[in-house]
């Protein structure tokens, strides 16, 4: 079956860089139209994509957030990274990574999503 | 600001019929693009509840529909249960400058 799992810094300084490491199975990000992304939920508020990596390494950014974001994959590990430049406080969230298959339509979906992790950003 | 508006909350009895309304604009929902609508239990990550306007996932009950229509679409949830109260998101793509893979704000459905 497919799962996820997010892992990283529970904590993280301002000005910090962040970085997440999704661990996924049951799925292969060298299949063609297989995509990861990655989505974050502060505290009590809605739901913010952030990044995606496709099999094929093609890469999409939140606009906002673009200069700040970097995502990689490591095919082998079945792993998808972020880091995110210069952290600060507002970015205190659940980030979550999440399995985005391309099967052809207009707007991908998230299927499968990882349980997230939250992280805080405090001095 | 989310690009896709929601109710903040909703509530209903059992047994009920509940809807949750997303309202987007000409270059997201109007744009022809899907909507998609995601529950989330409190404390639990998001899960897909329906994906291309009105499709659900294996598992997922019949009481849960969708639907489309112009620029917004809709969440219908008939036979309200207890273990329906939770928060509702839809998602979509937006073809704007500031746009991709976008949420609604969201929307907490209490059952009474």
């Amino acid at each position: 079956q497919v799962t996820l799992r997010e892992s990283g810094p529970a904590l993280v300084k301002p000005t910090q860089t962040l970085t997440l490491t999704c661990t996924f199975s049951g799925f292969s990000l060298s299949t063609s139209g297989m995509c990861v992304s990655w989505i974050r939920q502060p505290p009590g508020k809605a739901l913010e994509w952030l990044a995606r990596i496709d099999w094929d390494d093609d890469k999409y950014y939140s606009t906002s957030l673009k200069t700040r974001l970097t995502i990689s994959k490591d095919t082998s590990k079945n792993q998808v990274v972020l880091t995110m430049t210069n952290m600060d406080p507002v970015d205190t969230a659940t980030y979550y990574c999440a399995r985005m298959p391309d099967y052809g339509g207009n707007s991908l979906y998230f299927d499968y999503w990882g349980q997230g992790t939250l992280v805080t950003v405090s001095s | 600001q989310s690009v896709l508006t929601q109710p903040p909350s909703v509530s209903g009895a059992p047994g009920q019929r509940v809807t949750i309304s997303c309202t987007g604009s000409s270059s997201n929902i109007g744009a022809g693009y899907d909507v998609h609508w995601y529950q989330q239990l409190p404390g639990t990550a998001p899960k897909l509840l329906i994906y291309g306007n009105s499709n659900r996932p294996s598992g997922v009950p019949d009481r849960f529909s969708g639907s489309k229509s112009g620029t917004s679409a809709s969440l219908a949830i008939t036979g309200l249960q207890a273990e329906d109260e939770a928060d509702y998101y839809c998602q979509s793509y937006d073809s704007s400058l500031s746009g991709f893979w976008v949420f609604g704000g969201g929307t907490k459905l209490t059952v009474l």
